[in-house]
This record gives C-alpha cells, sequence and structure tokens, in this order.
C-alpha cells in the first residue's frame, strides 16, 4: 500500500512564530487532505488539497504531486494550534473512500 | 460544532455487555465511515458505508457489526468486546460515494470507549 511519512514528529513553537509541516508519499494521489486533532480528540478538516496551493485565514497548503509531498504552513502560531496534525492520502486509481493517515506531527505551541 | 453528531460521548462497558454507538450527519453526504484509534496513534478505517451499501470492511472482527439504517445513519453495534478493543471510534462523512474521486472527510468528536 502507499506509505506516509509526515515530518517532524514533534514540534515546540512560541507563540506568534511560523512553521512548516510536510507530508511525502510513496504514490502518485488522488486524494490528500490535512487535519487538525486538538488536545480533545476532535478532528478537524483544514485542507482537502491533491494539488495545488490552498490558503485559509494563517494556514495555507501546497501539494506538488508530481515530486509525491504536501506542505501545510501555519503563520503567526497560537496556543489553540496546539495538537496532532495528520496528512491522510489515497493511491490514484482506488475509490476516493480509502484514505491512510500518516503518524501525525505533533504542535505545541507556548505562550 | 461539528455537523456529524455522535453519541455516546464515552461509553464503559463490560467484555459480556451489547451496546451501540450512533452517528448522524445532515449534510446530505452519501459516504459514511468508521475509524477507530488508539492512543497517540493515527485513525485507522474500520468500514465504508457508499449510498447506504457497505462497500470497505478492513478486516474487522465480527465483534463489530456495522448498520446504516438511512443515508443519515450510521450504527456500530458491539459484542463480546475486548480490553484491547478500548479506543476512541469516530464516525466520518463525505459528500461522494460513487468512487470516482475524494471529497473532504468530516469527522464527528468521537466516543470514547472503554472495555472493562
Amino acid at each position: 500500500g502507499i506509505q506516509v511519512e509526515q515530518s517532524p514528529p514533534d514540534l515546540i513553537l512560541q507563540e506568534g512564530a511560523n512553521s512548516t509541516l510536510r507530508c511525502n508519499f510513496s504514490d502518485s494521489v488522488n486524494n490528500l487532505q490535512w487535519f487538525h486533532q486538538n488536545p480533545w480528540g476532535q478532528l478537524i478538516n483544514l485542507f482537502y488539497i491533491p494539488s495545488g496551493t490552498k490558503q485559509n485565514g494563517r494556514l495555507s497548503a501546497t501539494t506538488v504531486a508530481t515530486e509525491r509531498y504536501s506542505l501545510l504552513y501555519i503563520s503567526s502560531s497560537q496556543t489553540t494550534d496546539s495538537g496532532v496534525y495528520f496528512c491522510a492520502v489515497e493511491m490514484r486509481g482506488t475509490s476516493g473512500s480509502r484514505l491512510t493517515f500518516g503518524e501525525g506531527t505533533q504542535l505545541t505551541v507556548n505562550p | 460544532d461539528t455537523e456529524v453528531t455522535q453519541t455516546p460521548k464515552h461509553l464503559v462497558m463490560g467484555m459480556t455487555n451489547k451496546k451501540s454507538l450512533k452517528c448522524e450527519q445532515h449534510m446530505g453526504h452519501r459516504a459514511m465511515y468508521w475509524y477507530k484509534q488508539k492512543a497517540k496513534k493515527p485513525p485507522e478505517l474500520m468500514f465504508v458505508y457508499s449510498y447506504e451499501k457497505l462497500s470497505i470492511n478492513e478486516s474487522v472482527p465480527s465483534r463489530f457489526s456495522p448498520e446504516c439504517p438511512n443515508s443519515s445513519l450510521l450504527n456500530l453495534h458491539l459484542h463480546a468486546l475486548q480490553p484491547e478493543d478500548s479506543a476512541l471510534y469516530l464516525c466520518a462523512s463525505s459528500r461522494r460515494g460513487d468512487g470516482r474521486r475524494g471529497s473532504p472527510l468530516h469527522f464527528g468528536n468521537g466516543t470514547r470507549l472503554t472495555v472493562t
């Protein structure tokens, strides 16, 4: 199956700092999503981004499908950004329903 | 607030009990999912329903039995569980169920299950 590798595994920031999270995947994809899981377990969809660039407030994401990676940018981080960020992908040619999740990046933003 | 509603939020059950987890969405989504998540691990897919039909079963033990009564509801029936089944159970939905391409996945807040 497709392999998904996220880096870094852990990241500690001071409030106001910027950061970049990376997701590498081993095969062509038709579905790539970024999620944030807060400390209470709530899992929020941030971006559906199989290719290209999207922005939503302080967050933006870029997927370079031909080079098999995606980046999530967090600017001016806030303590509420803390939690785990997951990248999830599905291989091209499959049904569009079987996402494979990476192991996640644990982000801690200190005040 | 999430648009996928799961009940109960917490559940403690013995190994001989029968219980059910419930999930509801009113976004008109045609695909619904059950995921299991252990502490400090990513979610793992269990089942997918597409247009109210079971389309994916990821070799889940029969003590977990999914049911999709209609396009808005998804249940997970639990029977004779083991302590290692303790986990966060997440329901999700997405717009498309036709398999042609993916669409954003929306998760509920989950049910935290403890099996004693």
